[in-house]
């Protein structure tokens, strides 16, 4: 069955460093959707992506998805403690995610 | 407008038991969704309802069941509990337009977390 892998599983940067997270997946997807949970909290969307090669930023947040439309990554630049949860990506529509990278962030 | 409501928020069961439980979608959303949360599991994927009809079924066993009312409202049940079925249970609600480019946008609720003792 579709499977939708994410890495790393976790993520220790130092305040102020890049972070990347990477969304790959075993068959073509028709869109993907990135989700944010803080701790203790629930997922929140952030963003959706559906054409080949498409890149979307939001302030720190950029988002890229492949041009085989199979992965898909998340850029945080100069990370904040905000940042800190964990990042999901899926496919809209079939509800599938990936385990999610969880962010920590050291003031 | 109301998001996602779900309840009991919190709740503690015993091996054996059985638990319902609730999830009221935002007005207008006809899909609702439901997955289960444990630690470092993700989100794991049980079942999605539209139209009081299961359209999508994760892999979970039969003790996980589920179903949706004409006013969209859904409900959850977990019979015959087990020590691991504790975790937070998470509903999601979207549009459900059935079209890729305007696919799903979930709406999650805050989650009913179960400790099954």
């Amino acid at each position: 069955g579709q499977q939708v892998m994410q890495i790393p599983q976790y993520q220790h940067v130092q305040e102020g460093e890049d972070f990347t997270t990477y969304c790959n997946s075993s068959t073509t997807l028709s869109n993907i959707q990135w989700y944010k949970q803080r701790p203790g909290g629930h997922p929140v969307f952030l963003i959706q992506l559906v054409k080949s090669g498409e890149v979307k930023k939001q302030k720190r947040l950029t988002f890229q998805f492949g041009e085989a439309k199979k992965n898909s990554s998340l850029h945080i630049t100069a990370t904040q403690t905000t940042d800190v949860g964990t990042y999901f990506c899926g496919e809209g529509f079939k509800t599938i995610f990936g385990a999610g990278t969880r962010l920590f962030v050291k003031a | 407008k109301a998001g996602v409501t779900q309840t009991p928020r919190y709740l503690i069961k015993t091996r054996g038991q059985q638990v319902t439980l609730s999830c009221s979608p935002i007005s207008g959303h006809r899909s609702v969704s439901w997955y289960q949360q444990t630690p470092g599991q993700g989100l794991q994927f049980l079942f999605e309802y539209f139209s009081e009809t299961q359209r999508n079924k994760g892999n979970f066993p039969g003790r996980f069941s589920g179903r949706q009312f004409s006013n969209s409202r859904s409900e959850m049940n977990v019979s015959t509990l087990e020590l691991g079925d504790s975790a937070l249970y998470l509903c999601a609600s979207s549009l459900a337009t059935g079209h890729p480019s305007g696919a799903n946008v979930l709406t999650f609720g805050a989650g009913s977390r179960l400790t099954v003792l």
